[in-house]
């Protein structure tokens, strides 16, 4: 079934601890999107990247990166991991950039104790 | 950078009952107005969208309606359904960064 799989599903991690979260899409889908949802915050953006080999900051960049190696994977990396940290993680795709169809991933949900 | 505001944050209603729920974006070079539908445990789902060039659209039950001049847009559904019971998005097209910014949400709750 074409669309987006992230990985894990969820996660307890201890703080300072590095973490990786693996996103994948088979839809050939040029641009990609990490965002994170809090109560009451709605949906922030992370990073972007509108091609594979480019990534952009969005409005809450601080404390993670990412990297754009190939056109199906955006994995989203927390180098040293704060409780602040704690959110639902979505992935999102789209054919192109400027082009606003999304595909959400089902989420990773973090807990950084 | 875009701002979206989003209202109510809660909405209760009766099945068979409208529901409307309202969003104000920054941006005047926004063009691009989604909705997003989120069930429990799942991503959040397009279900209606509307660009700058058009004032009202229709998909059955329903319907967003865009008033560039006040920077506004709501979306309507009517004879809610238990089913509709979710969290909706709006989002508004981020002229700087092409990508979107959400509101932050209304939980719909359709009693039957």
């Amino acid at each position: 079934i074409a669309g987006i799989t992230q990985a894990p599903t969820s996660q307890i991690l201890a703080a300072g601890r590095r973490m990786t979260l693996r996103c994948t899409q088979d839809m050939r889908h040029n641009a990609m999107y990490w965002y994170r949802q809090d109560l009451g915050l709605g949906l922030r953006l992370i990073h972007y990247s509108n091609t594979a080999g480019t990534t952009g900051k969005g409005e809450v960049p601080d404390g993670y990166s990412v990297s754009r190696a190939n056109t199906d994977d955006f994995p989203l990396t927390l180098a040293s991991a704060v409780p602040s940290q704690t959110s639902v993680y979505f992935c999102a795709s789209s054919a192109e950039q400027g082009d606003y169809g999304y595909t959400f991933g089902s989420g990773t949900r973090l807990t950084v104790v | 950078g875009e701002n979206v505001e989003q209202h109510p944050s809660t909405l209760s209603v009766q099945e068979g009952d409208s529901a409307v729920i309202k969003c104000t974006y920054s941006d005047s070079a926004s063009n691009y107005f989604p909705w997003y539908k989120q069930e429990l445990g799942k991503g959040p789902q397009l279900i209606i969208d509307i660009r700058s060039n058009v004032g009202e659209k229709k998909d059955q039950r329903i319907a967003v309606t865009l008033n560039k001049t006040a920077k506004h847009f709501s979306l309507h559904i009517t004879e809610t359904q238990p089913e509709d019971s979710a969290v909706y998005f709006c989002a508004a097209s981020n002229s700087g960064y092409s990508t979107l910014t959400f509101g932050k949400g209304t939980m719909l709750l359709v009693s039957p």
